[in-house]
């Protein structure tokens, strides 16, 4: 069974930057995407970013475009996001998600975020 | 971008009532629709994908239904549960999530 285990939360300044990880445990990590979303307090669910460790390339939506960093290290089966000049709208929790293709012979296969880590709490805070 | 439009935003229901949320797609989709459960302060749970395909583990009560730009989740006969916000979300071009339906109890 997949699992996905999160680092600890995070308090930063603005302006700073912030690694959050994602460790990958009872499955294959390197075939499957991971995409990150985070949760702002009261907010619903954005959707930043996307990652295949196999091939690792990213794709990178437009909100935080410049600014966010994903990587991935086969090795140790861990997902990492980056994200740069931290502002308090950056205060959020955010989530890794394994981002796999439906089990169904339709090609291209439509794609479903199945495990999800736990989230990691980020405060942007002076 | 593809934007996923979500309706209504909150709605009350009693234990047993059928309910039903809709997703509006900006463009056509065909069926890569995800829908997921939040409780608060969980992370989401992923109930319905590839539009009408029920996850496994998850009640048969859960239906979803749709293709090309419109997409529906239905819960029949609510339990305590289900009260929860879901979410739809796109998978055909990048991704993008609905705002959110918020079920609350009647």
């Amino acid at each position: 069974q997949v699992r996905l285990v999160q680092s600890g939360p995070e308090v930063k300044k603005p302006g700073s930057s912030v690694r959050v990880s994602c460790t990958s445990s009872g499955g294959t990590f390197s075939t499957y995407s991971i995409s990150w979303v985070r949760q702002a307090p009261g907010q619903g669910l954005e959707w930043m970013g996307r990652i295949t460790p196999i091939f690792g390339d990213a794709s990178y939506a437009q909100s935080v475009q410049g600014r966010l960093t994903l990587t991935a290290d086969e090795s140790t089966a861990t997902a990492f996001l980056e994200l740069t000049s931290l502002r308090s709208e950056d205060t959020a929790v955010y989530y890794c998600a394994r981002d796999a293709p439906a089990d169904m012979p339709q090609v291209p296969a439509p794609y479903h975020m199945d495990v999800w880590g736990e989230g990691t709490t980020v405060t942007v805070s002076s | 971008d593809i934007q996923m439009t979500q309706s209504p935003s909150s709605l009350s229901a009693s234990v047993g009532d059928r309910v039903s949320i809709t997703c509006r797609a900006s463009e056509n989709i065909s069926k890569f629709v995800n829908w997921y459960q939040q409780k608060p302060g969980g992370a989401p749970k992923l109930v319905i994908y590839a539009a009408s395909i029920l996850q496994r583990g998850v009640p048969s009560r859960f239906s979803g239904r749709g293709s090309g730009t419109e997409f529906t989740l239905t819960i029949s006969n609510l339990q305590p549960e289900d009260f929860a916000t879901y979410y739809c979300q796109q998978s055909h071009t990048d991704r993008t999530f609905g705002q959110g339906t918020k079920v609350e109890i009647k």
